[in-house]
């Protein structure tokens, strides 16, 4: 079955970077793109990127284009996304998720939370 | 960028209620628009693709309709399992913006 599987929580800083993996299995890795989305704390959803495992192309939102890079590693089918300079905004859960039906998100990984303190 | 605006933002209701939750869109968006439901601490489900296409294994009691910038999500029968926040996101040009949410909350 198809699984998205995310790492477990990270404490950063403020200013430091953090990379979340989102290791994939159950279906063919280069053929669907990945989404990523976070949550703040009571917040709502916030769509953040994609990237095309295939080629690697990524699309992201132009709040985030200076602070996130989302890589694959296709011998593993993982996605990595990875925040840099970290501010305590950025404490949040942050899902990958995979897309469908041109681009609805049907496989959603558990969520990595990011807490930012310092 | 497409800004997505959903109402209301709270919503109370009694179990077998029918309730309706819309999203519009500040352009249109082709039809390319997604129903979610999140519970809390829970990863987001995906209830309805494509404006009106129902997810598999998603209750029928779900239904989405609409065109252009104005779309719906209707719950026909209110069950105890559907108490929750739900979100609609275009996925037309990037980005891919959600809605607000909308908490359904037991009357």
């Amino acid at each position: 079955q198809v699984q998205l599987v995310q790492s477990g929580a990270e404490v950063k800083k403020p200013g430091a970077s953090v990379m979340v993996p989102c290791r994939t299995s159950g279906y063919t890795f280069t053929t669907y793109y990945v989404h990523w989305v976070r949550q703040a704390p009571g917040q709502g959803l916030e769509w953040m990127g994609a990237i095309d495992p295939s080629g690697g192309s990524t699309y992201s939102a132009q709040k985030f284009q200076d602070k996130i890079t989302m890589s694959r590693d296709t011998s593993t089918s993982t996605i990595y996304m990875e925040l840099s300079s970290l501010r305590s905004e950025d404490t949040a859960v942050y899902y990958c998720v995979r897309a469908d039906y041109g681009g609805s998100g049907r496989y959603w990984g558990q969520g990595t939370l990011v807490i930012v303190s310092s | 960028d497409i800004q997505m605006t959903q109402s209301p933002s709270t919503l109370s209701a009694s179990v077998g209620d029918r309730v309706t939750i819309t999203c519009r869109a500040s352009q249109s968006i082709n039809g390319w628009l997604a129903w979610y439901q999140q519970k809390p601490g829970k990863a987001p489900k995906l209830l309805i693709y494509k404006a009106s296409s129902l997810e598999s294994g998603v209750p029928s009691r779900f239904s989405g309709s609409g065109s252009g910038t104005e779309f719906t999500l209707t719950i026909s029968s209110l069950q105890p399992d559907d108490f929750a926040t739900y979100y609609c996101q275009h996925y037309n040009t990037y980005p891919y913006t959600f809605g607000q949410g909308t908490k359904l909350e037991i009357k």
